[in-house]
């Protein structure tokens, strides 16, 4: 059974441009959800895609969005990077079973804006 | 509303010594709860979790946990350390919503020293 991968590793952006987290889910799992977590703290909740559609939004500007296509893998967007974006973008996948969900984490992507 | 209180950001303790890292939660609906756990520059992975059975909860590596309503409590305990217990250990509510969303405490970092 093939785990939760993110690419890229690491990457290094600019502030003011844009930039894509890529994801792909653990098998059998319809849902995703993304954490930012900046160094030294806990993980905060972005958002959550299952099936497709935004299921839950954390305390993040608009200018965070998300993708999850039919194979559950997801993107997350980044638009005008602030220098404050810079954390470890961590991608979490999980089957919903009408009860409850565990999630299963990525390694996670580490962004650094310039 | 939820919210994850960890007690100690640092926790240091001796090879062969009891690990107790204390985490409080606050959640106007039954929590569920989790420890996680974090080594350097990796994603993170799932202790245990505790969904409403049994209080005591048993998860990987030894380590264990008691709910404790009447004292909002979930601390996460294990007999005795091992230097490859090293890492971040991260506290987590999730509510009885749809979503499944995570909400983590500040993490404590436990040092083992031989």
């Amino acid at each position: 059974e093939t785990g939760v991968t993110q690419s890229p590793t690491h990457l290094i952006k600019t502030r003011g441009q844009q930039v894509t987290l890529r994801c792909s889910s653990q098998s059998g799992h319809n849902t995703v959800s993304w954490y930012q977590q900046a160094l030294g703290q806990g993980p905060q909740f972005i958002f959550q895609y299952y099936r497709e559609e935004e299921n839950g939004r954390g305390n993040f500007p608009p200018r965070f969005s998300g993708l999850q296509f039919p194979n559950y893998s997801s993107e997350l967007n980044v638009n005008a990077l602030e220098l404050d974006d810079s954390a470890l973008y961590l991608c979490a996948s999980s089957l919903y079973s009408g009860l409850q969900y565990e999630q299963y984490f990525g390694p996670g992507t580490r962004l650094t804006v310039t | 509303a939820q919210s994850v209180t960890q007690l100690g950001s640092h926790v240091s303790v001796s090879e062969g010594a009891l690990v107790l890292l204390r985490c409080n939660y606050s959640s106007s609906v039954p929590p569920y709860l989790f420890w996680y756990v974090q080594y350097p520059n990796q994603g993170l992975q799932l202790l245990l979790k505790y969904t409403s059975a049994a209080t005591l909860v048993k998860g990987i590596n030894g380590f264990e946990a008691e709910f404790k309503k009447s004292e909002t409590s979930f601390h996460l305990t294990k007999p005795s350390a091992h230097m490859s217990d090293a890492a971040e250990y991260f506290c987590a509510v999730s509510g009885s919503s749809n979503t499944g969303k995570l909400i983590f405490g500040q993490g404590t970092t436990l040092q083992v020293k031989p």
